[in-house]
């Protein structure tokens, strides 16, 4: 199985705020990756596929970028809506894993 | 528009088998490239990725739930479907289905909560 291996678990940051969650890949998953906001008691929502393709209706705020088996999304204003967990998930290779989810709040 | 929603017991006895159904509207499992994916997260939990099943029936399940895994759709009536055989109180999740495009999951449903509980 793949693993993706995510950082911080938990993230603190003022308003306005640059963000930045990593994903490292345990083996090469080109750009099939993925990530999702889940607000509290929603289901997750897609904000990046394909590492860097951002999803219908996402801020342009959010963005995605790759280094090798690295991948981070980036928050460049945080904002109060974007309090929640956020989860990386690789479709590389069967089984499709997630990373273990980053859960950030507003300092 | 695409949406999606799951049905299910809420409540089983261990040893039961857990079955699910994703309605859903705005596309067909009949048309290429389609995929509807099976993802569950315990309270305050991550995502596990169960199962997805393609326009074409191909299926694909995660080895870590061994053989209790079983999904199928009905293409006429919009509908996948999840069964989950031996259910144990480490079941216990939100259970959610999503439409899978290639690299991602691009509309999910609210979920369904499951309890587990003798």
């Amino acid at each position: 199985d793949i693993q993706m291996t995510q950082s911080p678990a938990s993230l603190s940051a003022s308003l306005e705020e640059i963000v930045t969650i990593t994903c490292q890949a345990s083996q090469d998953i080109g750009n099939w990756l993925a990530w999702y906001q889940q607000k509290p008691g929603k289901s997750p929502q897609l904000l990046i596929y394909d590492a860097t393709s951002l999803a219908d209706g996402v801020p342009s705020r959010f963005s995605g970028s790759r280094s090798g088996t690295q991948y981070s999304l980036k928050i460049s204003r945080l904002q109060v809506e974007d309090i929640g967990s956020y989860y990386c998930q690789q479709a590389h290779s069967n089984p499709l894993t997630f990373g273990s989810g980053t859960k950030l709040e507003i300092k | 528009q695409v949406t999606l929603k799951e049905s299910g017991p809420g409540i089983l006895q261990p040893s039961q088998t857990l079955s699910l159904t994703c309605s859903f509207s705005g596309f067909s499992l009949s048309t290429y490239g389609m995929c509807v994916g099976w993802i569950r997260q315990s309270s305050g939990k991550g995502l596990e990725w169960l199962a997805n099943i393609w326009w074409n029936d191909d299926k694909y399940y995660n080895p870590s739930l061994k053989n209790r895994l079983t999904i199928s759709k009905d293409t006429s009536n919009n509908q996948a479907f999840l069964k989950i055989t031996n259910m144990d109180t480490a079941d216990t999740a939100t259970y959610y289905c999503a439409r899978r495009r290639t690299t991602r999951f691009d509309y999910w449903g609210q979920g369904v909560m499951v309890t587990v509980s003798s």
